[in-house]
């Protein structure tokens, strides 16, 4: 089953203590991008890669880190994680585009994040 | 400042009548665009795309894409109360073709009443 995985699903923190959300994607997508929704605010792109070893940053890329050793995963690192940071989560991915079915972008689950 | 703007509703009609949701975008390079649903405490799914001018059917669903005037919008016919959700517009932007940055409106909450 083509699918996108997080985790962890819920997290509790507190500030300053650094975290990793895990995102995996089994589709070999090139694609993949992380976003933070907020009430009010919509779904704003954190970072995004287009392929191993190539990341950029999106709208709001402050306060996070990413990397990309390897196609199917794309962890999101927060080094010092700060109250301004609870929100949910969701990692992405899709394929190059150019045909029907590489421009859809398969969210995972989400990944709710308090910090306190 | 925002790039790609939404009511946020919620927008309310009857079941088996015409949902019509908008989105205006001020990104001028922006080359395709994208609906995607929502539910309630899941994630995203992709309803449609559009890139070219014009309209775009899929089943019961129509994506309308005018350059020009900056506007998209997407109509949902023979509404049912399933189609009950958050419809999110979003752009992909302008840094090259397949540049893969997306800007997404606030969404609409659409509801469907039996």
């Amino acid at each position: 089953e083509a699918q996108v995985t997080q985790n962890p699903r819920y997290l509790i923190t507190v500030t300053g203590k650094k975290l990793t959300v895990t995102c995996s994607q089994n589709m070999n997508h090139e694609y993949m991008s992380w976003y933070r929704q907020d009430p009010g605010l919509g779904l704003r792109q954190i970072y995004y890669s287009m392929n191993v070893e190539v990341t950029d940053k999106g709208d709001v890329p402050e306060g996070y880190k990413v990397s990309r050793k390897e196609k199917r995963n794309f962890p999101l690192i927060l080094e010092s994680p700060s109250p301004n940071q609870t929100s949910l989560y969701f990692c992405a991915s899709r394929g190059p585009g150019g045909d029907l079915g590489s421009y859809e972008q398969y969210f995972g689950p989400g990944t709710r994040l308090t910090v306190t | 400042q925002k790039e790609v703007e939404q009511n946020s509703g919620p927008l309310s009609v009857p079941e088996g009548a015409i949902a019509s949701l908008n989105c205006t975008y001020s990104d001028r390079g922006s080359q395709s665009f994208f609906w995607y649903r929502q539910y309630s405490g899941k994630s995203p799914e992709l309803i449609m795309f559009i890139y070219s001018n014009g309209d775009k059917e899929d089943g019961r669903f129509t994506a309308q894409l005018n350059k020009a005037s900056q506007y998209v919008s997407l109509l949902i016919r023979d509404s049912q109360p399933s189609d009950s959700a958050t419809y999110l517009c979003a752009g992909e932007g302008s840094r090259g073709p397949g540049t893969y940055k997306y800007i997404f409106g606030t969404g609409t909450r659409l509801k469907v009443l039996a």
